[in-house]
């Protein structure tokens, strides 16, 4: 597709179960980003991939968290042992890169997760 | 650390006025600064982009300025429409850790 897709649009999980997200940048766009929006509050930066790797990975919440992108392309969420607190929505985006283009980031529709 | 501001949190205004919504930031070091729209239960769609060499952007009935010394920016809508009701959300682009941080957003309402 043209834009950025997230999958699943929503996720229902159980305390302490493991979870997955999954982002599919636009296709070209060699910087990808993780944000989490949780009700009421702005949008929390998580981490952020340059290719595959991860310059910044100082928004992670907790050891529960973790991040991979292979191929330059798809990357994906895990949160282990999944608690309450973890149900936001998670918005992925990718940009060129940065420096080298405009910076402007296109953004996901997101994955809501709620745990129960 | 950059902290964007974005007051007040919430507007709502009747249709056909024109207005102007703010945004300010800490640290005028930016690459750039984006405007962002999202409707409820969706993701974000980009409005507006601001390189830091730049004063402005228009596209439509919107248009962004920017002041990078006294780190502010507004965005201004001519000509509010009910369609225009969502949350408006301001983004600085800090180069050096290509970070995008986030202001809480403005929730615009126009009344018919």
């Amino acid at each position: 597709g043209a834009g950025v897709s997230q999958s699943p649009s929503n996720k229902v999980t159980e305390k302490g179960k493991d979870v997955e997200l999954r982002c599919d940048p636009i296709s070209g766009h060699t910087a990808l980003y993780w944000y989490r929006q949780s009700l009421g509050q702005g949008l929390e930066f998580l981490i952020y991939f340059q290719g595959n790797s991860a310059p910044d990975k100082s928004g992670l919440p907790s050891d529960r968290f973790s991040a991979e992108r292979t191929g330059g392309s798809v990357s994906t969420l895990t949160i282990q042992r999944t608690q309450q607190e973890d149900s936001a929505v998670y918005l992925c985006a990718s940009s060129l890169m940065p420096r080298a283009n405009t910076g402007e980031l296109f953004f996901g529709e997101g994955s809501r997760l709620t745990v129960l | 650390k950059q902290e964007v501001t974005q007051i007040p949190a919430a507007l709502s205004v009747p249709e056909g006025e024109n207005l102007v919504l703010n945004c300010s930031f800490t640290d005028s070091a930016i690459y750039n600064l984006q405007w962002f729209r999202q409707d409820p239960g969706k993701g974000l769609t980009s409005l507006l982009l601001i390189q830091s060499s730049q004063r402005e952007q228009t596209s439509g009935r919107l248009n962004a300025s920017l002041d990078k010394s006294s780190g502010r920016s507004t965005l201004y809508i001519a000509a509010s429409q009910p369609g225009d009701s969502a949350t408006y959300l301001c983004a600085v682009f800090n180069g050096a850790n290509s970070k995008l941080t986030f202001g809480k957003g403005i929730t615009l309402s126009v009344r018919p």
